[in-house]
């Protein structure tokens, strides 16, 4: 079975430029998120796709972030304009819900974003 | 809100000898509880889990016990190996498919 597959491995990218970050979940897994990682620290959730719908983006900071997840499988994740802040680890995952609720989540090997 | 607290590392030991990295966690309702570790420039790779009191999560001879009582789930290997070293991270969710949520990670360097 194929992984969580996440492009690209690298970006850098100079401040007020846009940026974007492909996922490919693993099959048959309709759930879908977007993790911040920054250094040092543990992953902080984005945005969480159930199929089509965003059921939570309340970390997603929307006057600059944006997500899509086109026929509930491939997503991208957009960043206008970069801030030098930004310069993280964006992580995608997926998982498959399960009747009593308890899921765990597989990762991609993630996104190094270096603003400059 | 849920949380999970990790000890702060880094932890450096030598090879074979025992690792204990604490893991406690506040939760809402019933979580399953989540070891996850990365290696360097990789991503995040499920190493073992729990979903009721007691259970006993086991995985590449490291072993966590889901303690209810003490709201712990610490992670335990009885001889470390250089290539264990990497960074690991205590996680739980809640049921109704809520997201995982993660401690700040501990950085762990094993030397031969």
């Amino acid at each position: 079975e194929a992984g969580v597959v996440q492009s690209p491995r690298y970006k850098i990218i100079e401040k007020k430029q846009p940026v974007a970050f492909w996922c490919n979940p693993i099959s048959g897994h309709n759930t879908l998120y977007w993790y911040l990682q920054n250094l040092g620290q543990g992953p902080e959730l984005l945005i969480r796709y159930e199929n089509e719908e965003a059921v939570d983006d309340s970390q997603l900071p929307k006057d600059r972030f944006s997500a899509e997840r086109l026929k509930g499988v491939d997503s991208t994740l957009k960043i206008q304009p970069a801030e030098l802040g930004d310069s993280a680890v964006y992580l995608c995952a997926s998982s498959r819900s399960l009747q009593q609720g308890h899921t765990e989540a597989f990762f991609g090997q993630g996104t190094r974003l270096t603003v400059v | 809100g849920d949380s999970v607290t990790q000890m702060e590392g880094p932890v450096t030991l030598s090879e074979e000898a025992c690792l204990t990295i604490n893991c406690t966690y506040t939760a809402t309702g019933y979580p399953s509880l989540f070891w996850y570790v990365q290696y360097p420039g990789e991503g995040l790779q499920l190493l073992l889990k729990a979903t009721k009191a007691d259970d006993k999560g086991s995985n590449k001879g490291f072993e966590a016990t889901y303690r209810k009582e003490t709201t712990s789930f610490h992670l335990e290997k009885g001889s470390v190996q250089v290539s264990d070293s990497a960074v690991y991270f205590c996680a739980l969710s809640v049921p109704g498919n809520t997201p995982l949520v993660f401690g700040k990670g501990t950085r762990l360097s094993v030397i031969a």
